[in-house]
């Protein structure tokens, strides 16, 4: 099993940017997702889920609304598209995999998302 | 909002039991989950479903509930165990997943 973040950087406050997430070594079709971040010497904190098919999305209450999770099955992509970014939003963002129950079975290494003017 | 509360710091020697504490209202009609997070390095999932070891997860580690506290046992600690931990709910009614704040471990 593998999990591959992308598309981190510095950007600017309320600007946008996309991370994905490819996945390899397992079936990604059939596997719900989720997205996690942590900021730099802090703990973790849930972000987003997306279940195999992509027909059932949620999020945390802080990003509800400005962030956006979706996956291409077809690519064996998942996506998080954040928009309206706070210099809060910035940290080290992991996509991971869903092993059922709600736990997280396999995560990626991480892509860095600072948020700066 | 959810919060799950487990204490900041626990410290040991080599060879000794740790147990690590995970709180939350109405933690007994959810499975817990815990993580171990070396520095630098992305989290491992240790524990599932409250017990479930996955494999390759030395039998050291253990996890258990009662009520609305749930609990991780390393046993013999080892300096390689040192990390911080991370337990984890899915509140299911809610669509939500909740991390504890996590718990650095120290093997002195």
């Amino acid at each position: 099993v593998q999990l591959m973040e992308s598309g981190g950087g510095v950007v600017q406050p309320g600007r946008f940017m996309r991370l994905s997430c490819a996945a390899s070594g397992f079936s990604f079709s059939g596997s719900a997702m989720h997205w996690v971040r942590q900021v730099p010497g802090k703990g973790l904190e849930w972000m987003a889920f997306i279940l195999h098919d992509g027909e059932t999305r949620y999020y945390a209450e802080s990003v509800k609304g400005r962030f956006a999770i979706s996956r291409d099955n077809s690519r064996n992509t998942l996506y998080l598209q954040m928009s309206s970014l706070r210099t809060e939003d910035t940290a080290l963002y992991y996509c991971a995999k869903d092993r059922g129950g709600g736990s997280l079975d396999f995560w990626g290494q991480g892509t860095l998302v600072t948020v700066s003017s | 909002s959810f919060v799950l509360t487990q204490p900041p710091s626990v410290s040991l020697a080599p060879g000794e039991t740790a147990t690590i504490s995970c709180g939350g209202n109405d933690l007994k009609n959810m499975f817990v989950h815990w993580y171990q997070q070396r520095p630098g390095q992305a989290p491992v999932l240790l524990i599932s479903s409250d017990i479930d070891r996955p494999s390759g997860i030395p039998e050291r580690f253990s996890g258990s509930k009662s009520d609305d506290a749930a609990t991780l046992t390393i046993s013999r600690v080892e300096a390689g165990d040192e990390a911080d931990y991370y337990c984890q709910v899915w509140a299911t009614t809610s669509g939500h997943g909740v991390f504890g704040g996590g718990t650095k471990l120290t093997v002195l």
